[in-house]
């Protein structure tokens, strides 16, 4: 199967920016997600980029892709205390007809004041 | 708004024990997903559907199976509960085909076997 690989942890300061990385590998994969999870919640989709595209600016979030390496960004810029919490980020694969999700092992972002 | 629920939030049954978990989705979606989440893990696909009867196995569907009689319910069964299936699980769904395959998922409900 595919693999998604994200590196556990993130801390940062109020006011700096995160970035959280994530190589995948399925290079046919269409489009390529960041879902945020809130303490006790479950996943929200944040933002997607779609494979053809190298950048996506959405107000304080910002998604580099970069399809020859593999590699997805998630740019947090001036991230606040409420940003803390568990970001994944995942491809989709195509089997059996049939598109689903691969998911990271997600990245926990500890925001300090 | 998509609405995705679960029917308990928290769990605990007995080791052997038959465990049901309940996902509704309220937005006519094709498919359903049910995903186990534990540290360290991610996200693992246990089993997911897209049609009303129709199922298909994930990464890890042992120990697991699902039921879906109606579109709008997706059901987790855990024949004889262990004490190793103690983990959050995530119910999700999606519109289908050329959506984007963007999952709405419920709050989860954590389970905790004894």
């Amino acid at each position: 199967g595919e693999d998604v690989e994200q590196s556990l942890f993130l801390s940062v300061r109020e006011g700096d920016s995160s970035v959280i990385n994530c190589t995948y590998t399925d290079s046919s994969s269409t489009y390529l997600y960041w879902y945020k999870q809130e303490p006790g919640a479950g996943l929200q989709l944040l933002t997607y980029i779609f494979s053809n595209m190298d950048m996506k600016q959405d107000q304080r979030l910002t998604v580099l892709l970069n399809k020859k390496d593999k590699h997805l960004s998630l740019r947090i810029a001036d991230t606040q205390t409420g940003d803390s919490a568990i970001y994944f980020c995942a491809e989709s694969e195509l089997t059996t007809g049939f598109q689903k999700l691969v998911f990271g092992t997600g990245t926990r972002l500890l925001v300090s004041p | 708004d998509v609405k995705v629920t679960q029917s308990s939030r928290y769990l605990v049954k007995r080791t052997g024990e038959k465990v049901f978990l309940e996902c509704v989705q309220d937005m006519d979606h094709e498919n359903m997903f049910w995903y186990r989440q534990d540290p360290g893990l991610g996200l693992r696909l246990i089993y997911f559907s897209y049609d009303v009867k129709m199922k298909e196995k994930g990464d890890i569907p042992e120990g697991y199976s699902v039921s879906r009689e109606k579109k709008e319910r997706f059901s987790l069964i855990l024949e004889s509960a262990s004490t190793n299936q103690t983990s959050m699980y995530l119910c999700a769904s999606s519109l289908g085909p050329g959506s984007g395959d963007e999952q709405y998922f419920g709050p989860g409900t954590r389970l905790t076997v004894t």
